[in-house]
């Protein structure tokens, strides 16, 4: 069984539609849970850390449930730019990081 | 602009070569990491480096060696690789080895022949 599991999509979407992805963890000890993105053929690059209490940046939301074990990135009015691969990360241990296969979004125009 | 840089950004060899993989931190971080980024598979962690110590091995075959002279600067020497060694080699850093966000390279390109 993987450690995280993502839906690899793709998820196609219109702009300015509202998309949300979830990710679950096997591990219930983990304690850290990232969201990355990652353009094709580039490096991940970090978009949100993920709280207990949940976190907003702009159009983007990240939420925990700890009891069912997974994690979700709501984007809001989305824009093309946004077309990415979205990678969850789950952290247990503090040198134990497992990423998610990612989610693959197009937002067409 | 990365703070993180790698080099080669793509490398070519065959399966009785030997090369080494360059990152270097500008950041001023402690802990470094290599990862494997293998078509359609998630990053897989291979090792991690704390204050230039290795803290964690995962499992990766001695063909892969890693060398960490000082916190600034990582390595991953390669010796007699197969054709699935074929992927994305990223290394990352983070200020602490704890559980907060790494800082990406933009990665090495490997074809094995």
């Amino acid at each position: 069984r993987k450690e995280v599991e993502q839906d690899p999509g793709p998820f196609n979407v219109p702009e300015g539609a509202t998309v949300a992805f979830n990710c679950t963890y096997s591990n219930s000890a983990s304690q850290s849970f990232f969201w990355y993105r990652q353009d094709c053929r580039k490096e991940p690059k970090l978009l949100m850390s993920v709280y207990s209490s949940g976190n907003e940046d702009g159009r983007f939301t990240a939420q925990l449930n700890r009891a069912s074990q997974y994690i979700s990135l709501l984007i809001r009015d989305s824009k093309l730019s946004d077309s990415a691969t979205y990678l969850c990360v789950a952290v247990y241990n503090f040198n134990k990081f497992y990423f998610g296969s990612g989610t693959k979004l197009n937002v067409k125009p | 602009e990365t703070g993180v840089t790698q080099t080669p950004r793509h490398l070519v060899m065959g399966m009785t070569n030997k090369k080494s993989l360059k990152c270097e931190q500008h950041l001023g971080h402690n802990a470094m990491y290599w990862y494997k980024q293998s078509a359609k598979k998630p990053l897989e962690l291979m090792f991690v480096y704390n204050f230039k110590e290795q803290t964690e091995n995962n499992s990766v075959p001695s063909r892969f060696s890693p060398e960490c002279p000082n916190s600034s600067h990582l390595f991953l020497h390669l010796h007699t690789l197969q054709p699935e060694d074929s992927a994305l080699y990223l290394c990352a850093s983070s200020q602490e080895l704890r559980d907060e966000p790494q800082h990406f390279g933009d990665g090495t390109r490997l074809s094995i022949l």
